[in-house]
């Protein structure tokens, strides 16, 4: 296990039609987050799981927007009726939960969408 | 989370160091700064992070103003494999979830 893996890379999609995204943490990792980055602006935080409970979601996340833990390990993250302003980098991320100080976490690569 | 304030961009010539600053004025005694950098089409990578002492391991150093206020981020030689953008954030350590990303700063490593 070398990192976060994210599938697919790339996702080329019509307006309106569902996408759904899929996240492999760290195996050991218990906490998994989403983040969206737009073209020349830093990542937005999307939601997070502590194991499979989704425990916070951001105002971005619309009701278009839901993700799944469903067993603490991967995550998936399904967009419906796509819109052009959901074009984006789509990022997962996992850690531990470890004491204050601990280790930042470990991104992987997106998911880069395109809705046209 | 405190807000953070960096440069849109600077340049640094190969095998130099660079110098990052981050200045951090409102941060909170319980707070860490944490830099991540961004290579282009990837995802943001962690480097280092520091509650009051500096940091160092083997990717970066990082130096905090004794007041905490600000903070400078140091590439020893950077090389062009360094061309990124650089985010410097301050959080509260593991009871926060959330990595509140600015714009950062565009670090161009030129040959």
């Amino acid at each position: 296990d070398t990192g976060v893996s994210q599938d697919p890379r790339h996702k080329i999609t019509k307006r309106g039609q569902n996408v759904t995204f899929r996240c492999d943490p760290i195996s050991e990792h218990n906490r998994l987050y989403w983040y969206r980055q737009t073209l020349g602006q830093g990542p937005e935080f999307l939601t997070y799981f502590q194991n499979e409970a989704q425990l916070e979601k951001s105002r971005l996340l619309s009701d278009r927007f839901s993700a799944e833990r469903p067993k603490g390990s991967f995550s998936t993250l399904e967009i419906q009726r796509t819109e052009q302003g959901d074009s984006a980098m789509y990022l997962c991320a996992s850690s531990l939960l470890a004491p204050a100080g601990s280790y930042g976490y470990t991104f992987g690569s997106g998911t880069r969408l395109t809705v046209v | 989370d405190a807000k953070t304030t960096q440069p849109t961009s600077m340049d640094c010539a190969e095998g130099r160091a660079a110098n990052l600053p981050c200045n951090h004025s409102t941060i909170s005694g319980n707070e860490y700064v944490y830099w991540y950098r961004q290579i282009h089409s990837q995802g943001p990578q962690y480097i280092i992070h520091g509650l009051k002492n500096n940091e160092t391991n083997e990717m970066a150093s990082l130096i905090i103003t004794e007041d905490r206020k600000s903070s400078t981020l140091i590439l020893p030689h950077a090389t062009l494999r360094d061309t990124a953008v650089y985010y410097c954030i301050v959080r509260v350590g593991a009871g926060s979830y959330q990595l509140t990303f600015g714009k950062g700063t565009k670090l161009s490593v030129i040959p």
